[in-house]
């Protein structure tokens, strides 16, 4: 069973459309994160979720909603589609909080924006 | 704030040494090191977080400097299987008290036969 799974894998989509992308953990975490990864590679944290209650919003536009319905999902829903949000959406996890704790990684969602 | 990386790559032959450089302005929490390989995700290596704290796995190993601010990735006798990008992250604790893992821009380490 895969720890931390994201679907779809690959998106391929035209500017102004909107697109989901789905999370779930099966790790029993409390914690879970979106985080974009650019074309240049940098990797950086767009929202948190502890236990369905948002705790991180990285100044992230608000065409980006993320919703957890339970503490084992969390998705990302895009609206209007723009083509600086090409790039590869990770989703992570993590036990505790507070203490710091090793994030367990998806294998990633490559959104195209054509 | 964003820690800071160096060198931003590195070309190894098999067998020989590298260590990858993360430093702050500020004192940290905790250090985190992840490896990714090209078209996968980032996989966690170890975390830091004592200062003068050093931290290994076979032949890689971390340490972090008694102020905190700087931290060093030391990959020795390197193998094919060490090839890819690597991340140091730095936490920040927010008013609520959650974490929030700040990456640096990554240490791209190609290892050649």
């Amino acid at each position: 069973d895969t720890a931390v799974s994201q679907t779809p894998k690959y998106l391929v989509t035209q500017m102004g459309n909107d697109k989901s992308i789905k999370c779930e953990q099966n790790l029993g975490h409390d914690t879970m994160y979106w985080y974009k990864q650019d074309s240049k590679k940098f990797l950086k944290i767009m929202f948190s979720y502890n236990n369905k209650e948002l705790i991180i919003n990285e100044t992230v536009p608000n065409r980006f909603s993320p919703k957890s319905p339970d503490k084992a999902h969390l998705n990302l829903h895009i609206n209007s589609l723009e083509l600086g949000d090409s790039a590869v959406y990770f989703c992570a996890s993590s036990h505790k909080l507070v203490v710091p704790g090793e994030l367990f990684f998806g294998e990633g969602s490559r959104l195209t924006v054509l | 704030q964003q820690p800071v990386q160096s060198p931003q790559a590195v070309i190894l032959r098999e067998g020989e040494d590298a260590v990858i450089n993360c430093s702050s302005s500020k004192a940290l929490y905790s250090v985190h090191w992840y490896r990714q390989k090209h078209g996968e995700a980032p996989v966690f290596l170890m975390i830091l977080l004592k200062g003068g704290e050093q931290k290994g796995h076979e032949k890689i190993s971390a340490s972090f400097n008694e102020k905190k601010q700087q931290s060093s990735l030391y990959l020795t006798a390197s193998q094919l299987s060490y090839s890819g990008t690597y991340f140091c992250g730095t936490d920040r604790l927010t008013q609520g008290g959650s974490e929030k893992l700040v990456f640096g821009k990554g240490t791209k380490l190609t290892v050649n036969p």
